[in-house]
């Protein structure tokens, strides 16, 4: 069982926007602003497209944003896109064990 | 070009030992801190190991702690996992990743993975 909570599949159109959630604890996502979103195509490496709740990696779209309120944080994309579709992971440092740990995962589906 | 490339997977038995390294290139190294992720067959991504860029100070997973040993050689850019006592549940696609930070953090450079299979 994965420390942090995400529903397992979430769909958009194209061209809507589309909320990823992400919960943990006081211990993790709600007591540090150090959770991270990944998004994972098949067969591919994970792509880091959010860091530290907002802040986006150079070269990753501004469609992509990140918040947090309490113990859940939320992955946003906006104008979604045929290729959005992927898995996205968050993560977050977590006191409990002095490391970081994954939530476990969300197939985006583009319809 | 800032780039990852792993190598040491394979086939291992059940309570066998395998050394994944990892060869980084176009990123000043010991600047950051490293660390491994694994991937199991058809399943989410799991935190392994991180070392800071000092190499200083190490952290793992409850899950690898006393088999799992973490090591760097800034001189050489390269990143090990020594793992011993390997049971069946390890196998996955082990990652190579770069911190975004000297000290533990998220990780926005990933190599290409490498498959460690435990199986007899």
């Amino acid at each position: 069982q994965s420390a942090l909570t995400q529903p397992a599949s979430v769909s958009g159109s194209p061209g809507q926007s589309i909320t990823l959630s992400c919960t943990g604890t006081s211990s993790d996502v709600g007591g540090y602003n150090y959770v991270s979103w990944y998004q994972q195509h098949p067969g591919k490496a994970p792509k880091l497209m959010i860091y530290d709740v907002s802040n986006r990696p150079s070269g990753v779209s501004n469609r992509f944003s990140g918040s947090k309120s309490g113990n859940t944080a939320s992955l946003t994309i906006s104008g979604l896109q045929a290729e959005d579709e992927a898995d996205y992971y968050c993560s977050s440092y977590t006191s409990s064990s002095n490391t970081w740990v994954f939530g476990g995962g969300t197939k985006l589906t583009v319809l | 070009e800032v780039q990852l490339l792993e190598s040491g997977g394979g086939l291992v038995q059940p309570g066998g030992s395998l050394r994944l390294s990892c060869a980084a290139s176009g990123f000043t190294f010991s600047s950051y801190a490293m660390g491994w992720v694994r991937q199991a067959p058809g399943k989410g991504l799991e935190w392994v190991s991180v070392i800071s860029g000092s190499g200083g100070t190490t952290y793992y997973a409850d899950s690898m702690k006393g088999r799992f040993t973490i090591s760097r050689a800034d001189s050489k850019k390269t990143l090990s996992l020594q793992m011993n006592s390997l049971r069946a549940e390890d196998t996955a696609v082990y990652y190579c990743a770069k911190s975004v930070r000297i000290g533990m953090g998220p990780f926005d450079i990933w190599g290409q993975g490498t498959m460690v299979t435990v199986s007899s």
